[in-house]
């Protein structure tokens, strides 16, 4: 059965860090690209970030590109993303997310088939 | 960036109907569209995948159309658990976007 567990979600002052970790099981990890997701209380969905089966490239919305870093331990069955400068309106679930098919080109797949339960991040002073 | 409007915002059924629900393309995406449904508390669950594909173990009432800029969601006959939110989502072109969302609600 596949699983995906995030934690490291929290409270947070805007302009601090939090760094989120998915640990996977029930699939070969090292085979998938892995996505976050995130989801701003009562609004819609949003992607994050996205990195290829290997780590070798990664992928980032505008809105987090030179803050937020996505990266793996395929040792560790694990994805990361590290948070920095937080700002008031990265308030969200976080959802790691999995791509429904294994990696065959140089970038994600995109369609995600197991999602995890999400981490919620609030940044308030 | 791709922008996908969904529509109605909010569709008020009964149980047994049938619910038709729309996602148009800001620009072409051929078939790289998906359908995700969201329960209150709960992860989104792919429902269709490439426009028209039943994702593993999902219902047949559940079925998917379109291609280009205009897409459906079609639920034959409407279930207790099917009243939820639903998303669709692209990923023709960076950055992969999602609609605003459906929201299917009891009558």
């Amino acid at each position: 059965e596949v699983q995906l567990l995030e934690s490291g979600g929290g409270l947070v002052q805007p302009g601090g860090s939090l760094r989120l970790s998915c640990a996977a099981s029930g699939f070969t990890f090292s085979n998938y690209a892995m996505s976050w997701v995130r989801q701003a209380p009562g609004k819609g969905l949003e992607w994050v970030s996205s990195i290829i089966s290997s780590g070798g490239s990664t992928f980032y919305a505008d809105s987090v590109k030179g803050r937020f870093t996505i990266s793996r331990d395929n040792s560790k069955n694990t994805l990361y993303l590290q948070m920095n400068s937080l700002r008031a309106e990265d308030t969200a679930v976080y959802y790691c997310a999995k791509d429904e098919r294994p990696l065959v080109g140089a970038t994600p797949e995109g369609t995600f088939d197991y999602w995890g339960q999400g981490t919620l991040v609030t940044v308030s002073s | 960036e791709i922008v996908l409007t969904q529509s109605p915002a909010t569709l008020s059924l009964s149980p047994g109907e049938r619910a038709t629900l729309s996602c148009r393309a800001s620009q072409s995406i051929s078939s790289y569209l998906a359908w995700y449904q969201q329960k209150p508390g709960q992860a989104p669950r792919l429902l269709i995948y490439d426009a028209s594909n039943r994702a593993t173990g999902i219902p047949a009432r559940f079925s998917g159309s379109g291609s280009g800029t205009d897409f459906t969601l079609t639920i034959s006959s409407l279930e207790p658990e099917d009243f939820a939110v639903y998303y669709c989502q692209q990923r023709s072109n960076w950055p992969w976007t999602f609609g605003q969302g459906t929201k299917v609600e009891i009558k």
